[in-house]
This record gives structure tokens, sequence and C-alpha cells, in this order.
């Protein structure tokens, strides 16, 4: 089975602060994307990233970047958390470029004060 | 572009009745329709996908959906609902990213289950 795992379930951070969210996926995908989602408005993309190195922006990139280093790992970064970036935040993969069934992780929920 | 709209937000059956979650598309092409459920505290897990063919698709769990073309349509439907089933349902159509190449999803708003004793 694929596994995507995030690296916390639960954070709480105070405004202004730089934040990071991991995501490993042990499958070799080569597609790997963040989501966040809100209570009626579904999932948003936030970036999404087709090999090592490379991205590109989702439909609502403004005060995220993101970061692939390596194949497995995804992170997404939060330059400047604001109270408005509260919010579930999800991460996928998917196999190939042509592939469009994506496997998620379990959601980290994220609190900015 | 494209779009999913879920006109239902919230959903209320009792356990053994049946179910229909509506979801309607917007494409300009043949769509990859899917549908995902979140059970709570968990991600999103793939119920069924069309991408051609048979207009009636069997998913995981007893859920099936069917593609009308004629009414940009792609509804979850599920005979008899188990109280598992509480959840929130997602229905999703891919884009090509022509960027890129690469393919994602557009998602519905979800539908929120709630099945009664």
């Amino acid at each position: 089975d694929v596994k995507v795992t995030q690296s916390s379930r639960y954070l709480v951070k105070r405004t202004g602060e730089k934040v990071f969210l991991e995501c490993v996926q042990d499958m070799d995908h080569e597609n790997m994307f963040w989501y966040r989602q809100d209570p009626g408005l579904g999932l948003r993309l936030i970036y999404f990233s087709y090999d090592v190195k490379m991205k590109e922006k989702g439909d609502i990139p403004e005060g995220y970047s993101v970061s692939r280093e390596k194949k497995e790992r995804f992170s997404l970064i939060l330059e400047s958390a604001s109270t408005n970036q509260t919010s579930m935040y999800l991460c996928a993969s998917s196999s190939r470029p042509g592939s469009y069934e994506q496997y998620f992780g379990p959601g980290t929920r994220l609190t900015v004060t | 572009a494209q779009s999913v709209t879920q006109p239902d937000i919230h959903i209320t059956v009792s356990e053994g009745a049946s179910l229909e979650l509506r979801c309607n598309y917007s494409y300009g092409a043949t769509p990859y329709l899917f549908w995902y459920v979140q059970s709570p505290g968990q991600g999103l897990q793939l119920l069924l996908k069309y991408f051609s063919g048979d207009t009636l698709v069997q998913g995981i769990k007893g859920f099936e959906a069917e593609f009308k073309r004629s009414q940009s349509s792609f509804n979850l439907r599920k005979p008899s609902v188990h109280w598992s089933d509480a959840a929130e349902y997602f229905c999703a159509v891919g884009e090509l990213s022509f960027s890129g190449g690469y393919n994602k999803l557009i998602f519905g708003a979800g539908t929120r289950l709630a099945v009664h004793p």
C-alpha cells in the first residue's frame, strides 16, 4: 500500500513564525502535492512538484513556498505565518505524470494564533 | 476553467436507506472524474474513478457512480447506507496542467454525510 505520512497531526504556531510542514511518501512517486482544506471550500491546490527540485504554483500559492530536495519528501513552508493560514493541510502523491489518482496523507491541522 | 459543484453541503440519512450525492462538473472535453471519501481525522481515500467506457462505475465499500455527459453529472450512490459511511465526500475532475504537462485534480466543496441509527 502507498503510504503518505505528514510530520505532525496538529501544530500551533504564532503569527510571524516560520513554519515547516513535512510530507514523505514511500512509493517512489514522481508527483507530490500540497493542498489546504477549509470548510465550504473543499481542497485548494497550493503547490505541486513533478520531480526533484521542480515545482509549480497551484491555485493559492501566496504566502507559501515549497522544497523538494529528495524524491520522497516534499515540504511546505510558511515564511511568516498569519492567522488566515489556519487550516488543514493535506499532502498527496501520484505515481507518474499521466496519473490523476492521488494518495493522501492524514493531514496537519495548523492553528496560527 | 474547470470546476466542480457539489450542491449539497450536508445530507442526513437513516442507516439502511439509499444514498445519492450529487456532483456537477464543468469541463470542455471528456472528463476524468473521481469520488474521494474523508473519514473523521483521516486523509482522503479514493472511492472510484471514471476515465472512459461504461458510464456506471463500481467502487469500494459498495459505492457506485454514474457519468451522464448530457447532464454534466457524476452522482455517487449506495443502495443501503451503514453507520460507518458517515464522512465527507469529495467529487473531483482531472485537469491537465498545460504548462508542465502534469495532471491536477479540481475538487468540489464536499458533502458531509451524517447517518442516523
